[in-house]
């Protein structure tokens, strides 16, 4: 079993939606869970970052934790056509090793 | 926001000869550094893992003398492809990580090298 699962997709939605983008994992001790979002051929950027349960909010995305269930969650509101790229979730639990998912390629149609 | 810088961004070589590729932190000291492989469509493949001051870490299957990996402070480490061949041509992102609580547990990457070896 991988430590993170991810659904490939492709997802493909239409101007405005919401967008749901999941990932499960395998491994309790999990403690830091981070969401990338990555443009064809460029390096991963940062959207959310996350500590333990719960939700964070940053504009139009919340990142919801949940370890019960060991499920996390990127949601994006009133998704544009710049969102159009591969979403990475990435969790650790002591920074030493880093643990992706193989990343859900979304396109967001006009 | 911390942010890391890499480069080049694309360079293109003859089979054989060796390319190095530089990744700085530029507003954070990065105790560790991480160096992926990424073919296209698919998702990150971790090469080593680099601490300042000491020797890499390679995963299996990655030819430590062929990727040469020196971390030789807290915001700089290169990767060294030597003796390119063209199965080298690739993606190749570099990553930090922080210290303290709010950068020990957050990965940041570079924007990214494309090699193409001819």
């Amino acid at each position: 079993q991988k430590e993170v699962e991810q659904d490939p997709g492709p997802l493909s939605v239409p101007e405005g939606a919401i967008v749901s983008l999941n990932c499960t994992y395998s491994n309790s001790a999990f403690q830091y869970f981070m969401w990338y979002r990555q443009y064809s051929r460029k390096g991963p950027e940062l959207l959310m970052y996350t500590y333990s349960s719960g939700n964070k909010e940053d504009g139009r995305f919340t990142a919801q934790v949940d370890k019960s269930s060991k499920y996390i969650s990127l949601f994006i509101r009133d998704s544009q056509p710049s969102d159009s790229a591969t979403y990475l979730c990435a969790m650790t639990n002591t920074g030493n090793q880093f643990y992706f998912g193989t990343g859900t390629s979304l396109t967001v149609i006009p | 926001g911390a942010v890391v810088s890499q480069h080049p961004s694309w360079v293109i070589c003859k089979s054989g000869t060796s390319v190095k590729i530089e990744c700085r932190s530029l507003d954070f000291q990065a105790t560790t550094m991480f160096w992926y492989r990424q073919f296209p469509k698919q998702s990150l493949m971790l090469m080593a893992t680099s601490n300042e001051g000491s020797k890499a870490t390679y995963e299996q299957g990655v030819e430590k003398d062929k990727f040469l990996i020196n971390h030789a402070s807290l915001t700089l480490s290169t990767l060294t492809v030597t003796s390119a061949h063209p199965e080298d041509s690739s993606f190749y992102i570099c990553s930090a990580r922080g210290q303290g609580d709010s950068g020990a547990n957050v990965l940041t990457f570079g924007a990214g090298s494309r090699l193409t070896v001819l």
